[in-house]
């Protein structure tokens, strides 16, 4: 049973446009939502972070908006660069973060 | 720079044997760190919390006497990877927690091959 679910493997995105990286989830008790970053041969770094109490957190380029009724979150990246061509994961826990639920991850492209 | 160390990045081994992987805490002490398998196409998957100074914590269907970690400071966990077999072969990875703001971060992975 996949709580946390990204359903677009894939994404691809002039430069200078936005991204958009979408994130369902069903468990409604989890209260706090990560971005991730992934490169290949290397960890996942962390984006940007959202509570439950919260519907929105912005960090320069990125932004996560949560949509608690509908359980879904996105990550937008405006605007993107080539650099921001990596695998995304979302990632929701309850009660803490103790116990990460990761989704299986998107990988964008961001193309000249 | 990178906040957690873990090694070795790569490790190809015959079925039966024992591989050890480091995770260290760089930049800060560590009470707990997690351990993560990653299979192709399929996301992280939480094995275990480790400990600082007692037992770790598994979850479901993970087998702890062939995933033994030892948490014996506040900036080093291992996990070792005993009688490995080649369904054992995976993506692990290893986090630290930090609070305030919290956040895990994320170790490079190692990607294990038993053959």
């Amino acid at each position: 049973d996949q709580q946390v679910k990204q359903n677009s493997p894939s994404l691809s995105v002039q430069e200078g446009r936005i991204s958009i990286l979408n994130c369902d989830y069903t468990n409604s008790m989890f209260d706090y939502f990560l971005w991730y970053k992934k490169y290949p041969a290397e960890g996942p770094t962390f984006l940007i972070s959202i509570s439950s109490i919260k519907d929105k957190n912005e960090d320069g380029r990125f932004t996560v908006f949560l949509n608690k009724s509908a359980k879904h979150l996105s990550l937008h990246i405006v605007p993107s660069q080539p650099g921001d061509s990596a695998v995304y994961f979302c990632a929701a826990s309850e009660g803490g973060i103790d116990k990460l639920i990761f989704g299986t991850g998107t990988r964008l492209q961001v193309f000249p | 720079g990178a906040v957690v160390s873990q090694h070795p990045s790569r490790v190809i081994c015959k079925s039966g044997t024992s591989v050890k992987i480091e995770c260290r805490s760089l930049d800060f002490q560590a009470t707990t760190m997690f351990w993560y398998r990653q299979f192709p196409k399929q996301s992280l998957m939480l094995m275990a919390t480790s400990n600082e100074g007692s037992k770790a914590t598994y979850e479901q269907g993970v087998e702890k006497d062939k995933f033994l970690i030892n948490h014996a400071s506040l900036t080093l966990s291992t996990l070792t990877v005993t009688s490995a077999h080649p369904e054992d072969s995976s993506f692990y990875i290893c986090s630290v927690r930090r609070r305030g703001p919290e956040i895990q971060y994320f170790g490079a992975g190692t990607r294990l091959s038993v053959l």
